[in-house]
């Protein structure tokens, strides 16, 4: 199993550019999140999935979109990126309800926004 | 809403010192989790804690639960330098959906 994997592993943007950043898991896990992590703030959540079609927000989703259309997918959309969204992202899984179980996390997306 | 404080934010030991960090909730937890991220790595999960005054070991590290369930820590008996990183302690959110990350704590281990 290949776990959860994102991509890309970095990106610069410009302010004002769009993209989305790609996460995959092979677990057929139910939960999916986003995280963007920040130094001295922690991770902290975005949008969140409990099942395909479903999703949520979480503490910062301002600026994001996210869809689920399948187990696997979860991406991460950034509408018109800011300099304030220069961060780490790291997509997660989880078998169960988020708060419950222990989350996978892939191995992150660097993005620094110009 | 719910918050998840851990201190200390950064500590830095000399190697084969013992090490601590503490993370208290607003609010009682179900569950609380403890996750290890190395420089440049993601985070990892270590452990999860359920029941008041649960006490669990792995090798050098000892998780602790409080009696009330709003607090936990960590201990790293005389570490190493492998023990380097951020640690994270995170407990689910109001309606149970999500998991409440503490800001971490920065080990860095002197040899």
């Amino acid at each position: 199993n290949a776990g959860v994997t994102q991509t890309p592993k970095f990106q610069v943007l410009k302010t004002g550019q769009s993209m989305t950043l790609q996460c995959a898991q092979d677990m057929n896990h139910e939960y999916m999140s986003w995280y963007r992590q920040d130094p001295g703030m922690g991770l902290r959540l975005i949008h969140y999935s409990v099942g395909a079609g479903i999703t949520d927000q979480g503490e910062v989703p301002n600026g994001y979109n996210v869809s689920r259309s399948t187990t696997e997918d979860f991406p991460l959309r950034l509408l018109s990126a800011a300099p304030s969204q220069t961060s780490v992202y790291f997509c997660a899984s989880s078998p169960g309800t988020g708060g419950a179980y222990e989350q996978y996390f892939g191995p992150g997306t660097r993005l620094t926004v110009t | 809403g719910q918050q998840v404080m851990q201190i200390p934010q950064y500590q830095h030991v000399q190697e084969g010192e013992d090490f601590t960090t503490y993370c208290n909730s607003s609010t009682t937890l179900s569950n609380i989790q403890w996750y290890k991220q190395r420089p440049g790595g993601h985070p990892v999960f270590l452990i999860q804690l359920v029941k008041s005054g649960e006490v669990k070991k792995q090798k050098r590290l000892t998780f602790q639960f409080g009696e009330a369930k709003k607090n936990s820590s960590l201990h790293i008996t005389a570490t190493q330098t492998t023990d380097v990183g951020t640690y994270f302690c995170a407990g689910p959110g109001i309606g149970g959906n999500k998991l409440v990350f503490g800001a971490g704590t920065i080990l860095r281990v002197k040899s």
